[in-house]
């Protein structure tokens, strides 16, 4: 079975613009949560999509947004970046929403705002 | 809300001894419990996970972590740890459906 595969790896770009971030869900799996990892620190929750609707956020402002497809794979958006937006930003897939199903995470997509 | 304490930022030990790394959450319902490991530019794997039953579980790379409902604790240890070892620990906490909640992490380094 494929794993969570995310793209670009490594991504720079200018403050105030804006960036997508790619995440293909491991086969089968209909849940994505998307968190960000600012160097030295843990995941931190953007929002969760289950079955293509948002399922809960975290606090993050309306600027990060997020589309789940079809096919279960999903986009990350970043409008008006600031320099603090650099950061680690990993999806994570799971079989369903409940709790007891473990997430699987891809390597992460590594941004860097100038 | 739940959140996610863990008490050492960094740990360092030497090859084959062995390790504990300490976790505490903060919940007022029932929580699933996580550990992740993330090894340099990479993303997270699962070390194992408490759902409900026994409160040791046992994990891969031969870690096990105890569940302590009074002392709200889930810390991780390790009899004897290697070099490979080497890596950035997190414990987290799921409520229900919610999202899962991370701690800052713990930096394992394993000397020879």
């Amino acid at each position: 079975e494929t794993g969570v595969t995310q793209s670009p790896t490594h991504l720079i770009k200018t403050r105030g613009q804006q960036v997508t971030l790619r995440c293909s869900s491991q086969s089968g799996h209909n849940t994505v949560s998307w968190y960000q990892q600012a160097l030295g620190q843990g995941p931190q929750f953007i929002f969760q999509y289950y079955r293509e609707e948002e399922n809960g956020r975290g606090n993050f402002p309306p600027r990060f947004s997020g589309l789940q497809f079809p096919n279960y794979s999903s986009e990350l958006n970043v409008n008006a970046l600031e320099l603090d937006d650099s950061a680690l930003y990993l999806c994570a897939s799971s079989l369903e929403q409940g709790a007891n199903y473990g997430y699987t995470f891809g390597s992460g997509t590594r941004l860097t705002v100038v | 809300a739940q959140s996610v304490t863990q008490l050492d930022s960094q740990v360092p030990v030497f090859e084959e001894a062995p390790v504990e790394l300490r976790c505490n959450y903060s919940s007022s319902v029932s929580v699933y419990l996580f550990w992740y490991v993330q090894y340099p530019n990479q993303g997270l794997q699962l070390l194992l996970k408490y759902l409900s039953g026994s409160t040791l579980v046992k994990g891969i790379n031969g870690f096990e972590a105890e569940f302590n409902k009074s002392q709200t604790s889930f810390h991780l240890r390790k009899p004897s740890v290697h070099i490979s070892d080497t890596a950035e620990y997190f414990c987290a906490v799921r409520r229900n459906n919610n999202d899962m909640r991370f701690g800052a992490g713990t930096r394992l380094t394993v000397k020879p």
